[in-house]
């Protein structure tokens, strides 16, 4: 099972709401991430967990914080996002170390849309 | 910090040309990755390069890693309509943390029929 799983694929939320996207991955692999992606833009780095500890922040404003509660899941919570938030969020996993080096398995995304 | 620049933005070819695509990283990378995103979806890995002068081949595609690990490219012989994408490659710097790679800008290929 080479599959990362994401959910919703698709939200719509106001700048007051609070919502979380959720990723599952069944692979054993160690390292899970979170990405943004903006139309015709390549992913951009959010967050890094290794072994379940937050090893990588890339300065992520605060409105969105990362939670991983075991080893197959990945949560990231918003709240009080802006519209120039709205974009392709992405989760992948990688299985850390060996000659599988960072190769990482994408979900399929959520489309989020901020009004 | 690491820049992976990756030319050109975008290729159009008629079916049946060749497409060439070009990673360049402003420093020694650990390993190289490439992926491919088609319209609406999300990155699918192609393949890892991880040593110095290494070639590898999937079929049409051709990947290679400088010998400086500082450059990258993925050729493909004879396009096809299904090769319609854009193509990322995601390089990490040589002894920053694992996990930490940079995804180039991505070239987009059209393909027409």
């Amino acid at each position: 099972d080479t599959e990362v799983t994401q959910t919703p694929k698709h939200l719509v939320m106001g700048m007051t709401n609070k919502k979380s996207l959720k990723c599952e991955q069944h692979m054993g692999h160690r390292a899970m991430y979170w990405y943004k992606q903006k139309a015709k833009k390549p992913p951009e780095l959010m967050f890094v967990y290794s072994y379940e500890k937050l090893s990588i922040n890339e300065s992520v404003p605060s409105r969105f914080s990362p939670e991983c509660p075991n080893s197959s899941l990945l949560n990231l919570h918003l709240h009080a996002l802006q519209p120039e938030d709205s974009a392709l969020y992405l989760c992948a996993s990688a299985h850390l170390g060996g000659s599988a080096g960072e190769t990482q398995y994408f979900g399929p995304g959520t489309r989020l849309l901020v009004l | 910090g690491q820049q992976v620049m990756q030319i050109p933005q975008y290729q159009h070819v008629q079916e049946g040309e060749d497409f060439t695509t070009y990673c360049n990283s402003s420093t020694t990378l650990s390993n190289i990755q490439w992926y491919k995103q088609r319209p609406g979806g999300h990155p699918v890995f192609l393949i890892q390069l991880v040593k110095s002068g290494e070639v590898k081949k999937q079929k049409r595609l051709t990947f290679q890693f400088g010998e400086a690990k500082k450059n990258s490219s993925l050729h493909i012989t004879a396009t096809q309509t299904t090769d319609v994408g854009t193509y990322f490659c995601a390089g990490r710097r040589l002894y920053t943390n694992a996990g930490k790679s940079t995804f180039g800008d991505g070239t987009t290929l059209t393909v027409k029929p």
